[in-house]
């Protein structure tokens, strides 16, 4: 299985700080790479899918970039609702298999 | 809208069966797109358990194939997942999703203890 590595495990950050959250695939996972949103109700969301392309509704503050086994997702400007727990999944092969969450704290 | 709902025993003794039901709304599973069971640890670990496609066939995770089962009933537009011979690593919350690489649609989860 890839092995995928998400830095930091934990984030203190403030209002409108920039942050960066990343993913280190144990192979080249070919940009097959998504990222989901996790509230502290348990609720999932998708964010982006195929490294950088926006879901459905999600704010234009969040980004995501990479290629090869480096991917990172990108929050502009932190909101109130951001702070949550983070996940990348990698999709190249299966089984698909995700980082193990990086939790986005109010500092 | 397209809603994903869970439901099942919250409480399992070992070495019985876990049973779940995914109820979805909005999508007939029959249409298009695969249907996954995905759980979270305690400790926030996350695993693709496997899915069934709308066309009905099945793939496993290999790390559960022994003890996994996923199956589904048309008529009422619900999947399920039948994890047998449980242990107490089974504890977590499970999932259903929409998708097998992508999860665009999740359920809202339901928490299963495996505890005598």
């Amino acid at each position: 299985d890839i092995q995928m590595t998400q830095t930091p495990s934990s984030m203190p950050a403030s209002l409108g700080e920039r942050v960066t959250i990343s993913c280190r695939a144990s192979q080249g996972i070919s940009n097959y790479l998504n990222w989901y949103q996790q509230k502290p109700d348990g609720t999932i969301k998708p964010l982006i899918y195929y490294t950088s392309n926006l879901q459905s509704g999600v704010p234009s503050r969040f980004s995501g970039s990479g290629s090869g086994t480096d991917y990172s997702l990108t929050i502009s400007s932190l909101e109130p609702e951001d702070f949550a727990m983070y996940y990348c999944q990698q999709y190249d092969s299966s089984p698909n298999t995700f980082g193990a969450g990086t939790k986005l704290e109010l500092k | 809208e397209i809603q994903l709902q869970e439901s099942g025993p919250g409480l399992v003794k070992p070495s019985q069966s876990l049973s779940l039901t995914c109820s979805v709304t909005g999508y007939t599973i029959t249409s298009g797109y695969d249907w996954s069971w995905i759980r979270k640890f305690p400790g926030n670990k996350m695993e693709w358990m496997g899915y069934i496609s709308y066309s009905g066939s099945t793939n496993y995770n290999p790390s559960l194939k022994s003890r996994i089962s996923i199956t589904r009933d048309t008529s009422k537009n619900q999947f399920f997942l039948q994890l047998n011979s449980v242990t107490t690593e089974d504890t977590a919350t499970y999932y259903c999703a929409r998708g097998a690489w992508e999860h665009d649609y999740w359920g809202q989860g339901v928490m299963v203890t495996v505890s005598s």
